[in-house]
């Protein structure tokens, strides 16, 4: 149990359009889904919490306007990179968790997006 | 501010006892998490402890001593697959993770 999916697992795009990337949780509704950033030998960097219904809340530094976060249903997130830039290319993450408190997080296995 | 501490990287031996440490300095507490990280892949469960104390998992141990903001994984029986990050991660008073940097351990034959 405690399946988390990520569509799609990479991406090419151009520089300029906009990329979305799906986060859902297959056998268990997610009260809270969490998007992480990760650059290649660097740790995770927390972007962005969101619960179901409501806006995301957004770490420090990080531009809501162009990473637009949806969470539209208790077992789907939405990540969209909009206008993206060489410097977006990152291994994406998301996770999801149950319950709130001190329920563990389910990661997806990461969206690689590549900006030529 | 919140802190999360533990070495950038280890080696050791096939076989061998390695053993992780991680100091954790957050807002109120609320459970410290292990998870393992192979290149390239997303992060995966390994253990949760909010009491003192070892908890023992297979060839994985965890320890946490919250008077000292102390944590260790302990790995037995070394096999290279576990050659990975490890990341040590502590829910504040918000219940919101505060992540290390992670270990990366290596596994020589």
């Amino acid at each position: 149990g405690a399946v988390v999916s990520q569509h799609p697992s990479w991406v090419i795009c151009k520089s300029g359009t906009s990329v979305k990337i799906e986060c859902r949780s297959l056998d268990f509704q997610a009260t809270t889904m969490f998007w992480y950033r990760q650059f290649p030998k660097q740790s995770l960097m927390l972007m962005a919490t969101s619960n179901e219904g409501s806006k995301a809340t957004y770490e420090q530094g990080v531009e809501k306007d162009k990473f637009l976060i949806n969470h539209a249903s208790l077992t789907l997130s939405t990540l969209t990179v909009t206008s993206a830039h060489p410097e977006d290319s990152s291994f994406y993450i998301c996770s999801a968790q149950p319950g709130q408190g001190i329920d563990e997080q389910y990661f997806g296995p990461g969206t690689r997006l590549t900006v030529t | 501010g919140q802190n999360i501490d533990q070495p950038t990287e280890m080696t050791a031996t096939e076989g061998a006892i390695v053993q992780i440490n991680c100091t954790y300095q957050t807002s109120g507490f609320n459970g410290l998490f292990w998870y393992q990280q192979h290149a390239g892949e997303a992060p995966t469960f390994l253990s949760y402890n909010v009491l003192d104390g070892l908890e023992e998992k297979g060839r994985f141990s965890s320890f946490l001593s919250r008077s000292k903001g102390y944590s260790y994984l302990l790995l037995k029986e070394l096999q290279m697959k576990d050659s990975a990050s490890y990341l040590c991660a502590a829910k504040d008073s918000n219940y919101q993770l505060i992540w290390g940097a992670g270990t990366k351990l290596i596994i020589k034959p």
